[in-house]
């Protein structure tokens, strides 16, 4: 059974950083692209970032570009999202998620993890 | 960016209707569509994807259909667990973005 289990959401200031975190079981994780997803409270769904199977290429949303980097390490089946200069609009619960094959449709999903940027 | 826009917003039935909810790009996306299905508290549900093709598991009162700039989610025969919120999401190029979600309720 694929599972994938998030972890590190937290509540954090203006301007901090945080790391999230994303272990996967059941598949052959090095097999797969990977990707974040988030949800603001009450909203809808932005996609946030992806990366390679072999995690060399990644691709993110502008509105992250330059303060989120997503990384991973296949030897653990993890899949990272560093996260710094923290606002309050990324105050959301964060998904993570596997790509179907080669393509952009997400076929299983964490459960979530919580980010809560506040004073 | 392309923008997906979702009709309704918000929909009202009774179990063992049938409802369509349409989803808009702003330009051809050919069928590079998928439809999740979420519930309060869980994440997204893949129900179906490339416009069309069923997910393995997933009902087969669920059906997709369009290509290009507008595409349908149908739902035949209403069951009570199937009143949760739908997005329709392309994956045409990057940033991969998702409609607004259309809420269904039960009347």
């Amino acid at each position: 059974e694929v599972q994938l289990v998030e972890s590190g959401g937290d509540l954090v200031q203006p301007g901090g950083s945080l790391r999230l975190s994303c272990v996967g079981s059941g598949f052959t994780f090095s097999n797969h692209w990977m990707t974040w997803i988030r949800q603001a409270p009450g909203k809808g769904l932005e996609w946030v970032a992806s990366i390679t199977p072999g995690g060399t290429e990644m691709r993110y949303v502008d509105s992250v570009k330059g303060r989120f980097a997503v990384s991973r390490d296949n030897t653990k089946d993890s899949l990272f999202l560093q996260m710094s200069s923290l606002r309050v609009e990324d105050t959301a619960v964060y998904y993570c998620a596997r790509l179907a094959g080669t393509t952009s449709i997400f076929d299983y999903w964490g459960q979530g993890t919580l980010v809560t940027v506040s004073s | 960016d392309i923008q997906l826009t979702q009709s309704p917003s918000f929909l009202t039935a009774s179990v063992g209707d049938r409802v369509a909810i349409t989803c808009r790009a702003s330009q051809d996306i050919r069928d590079y569509l998928a439809w999740y299905q979420q519930k309060p508290g869980t994440a997204p549900k893949l129900l179906i994807h490339t416009a069309s093709t069923l997910q393995s598991g997933v009902p087969s009162r669920f059906s997709g259909s369009g290509s290009g700039t507008e595409f349908t989610l149908t739902i035949s025969y209403l069951q009570p667990e199937d009143f949760a919120t739908y997005y329709c999401q392309h994956r045409h190029s990057y940033p991969i973005t998702f409609g607004q979600g259309t809420r269904l309720e039960i009347k």
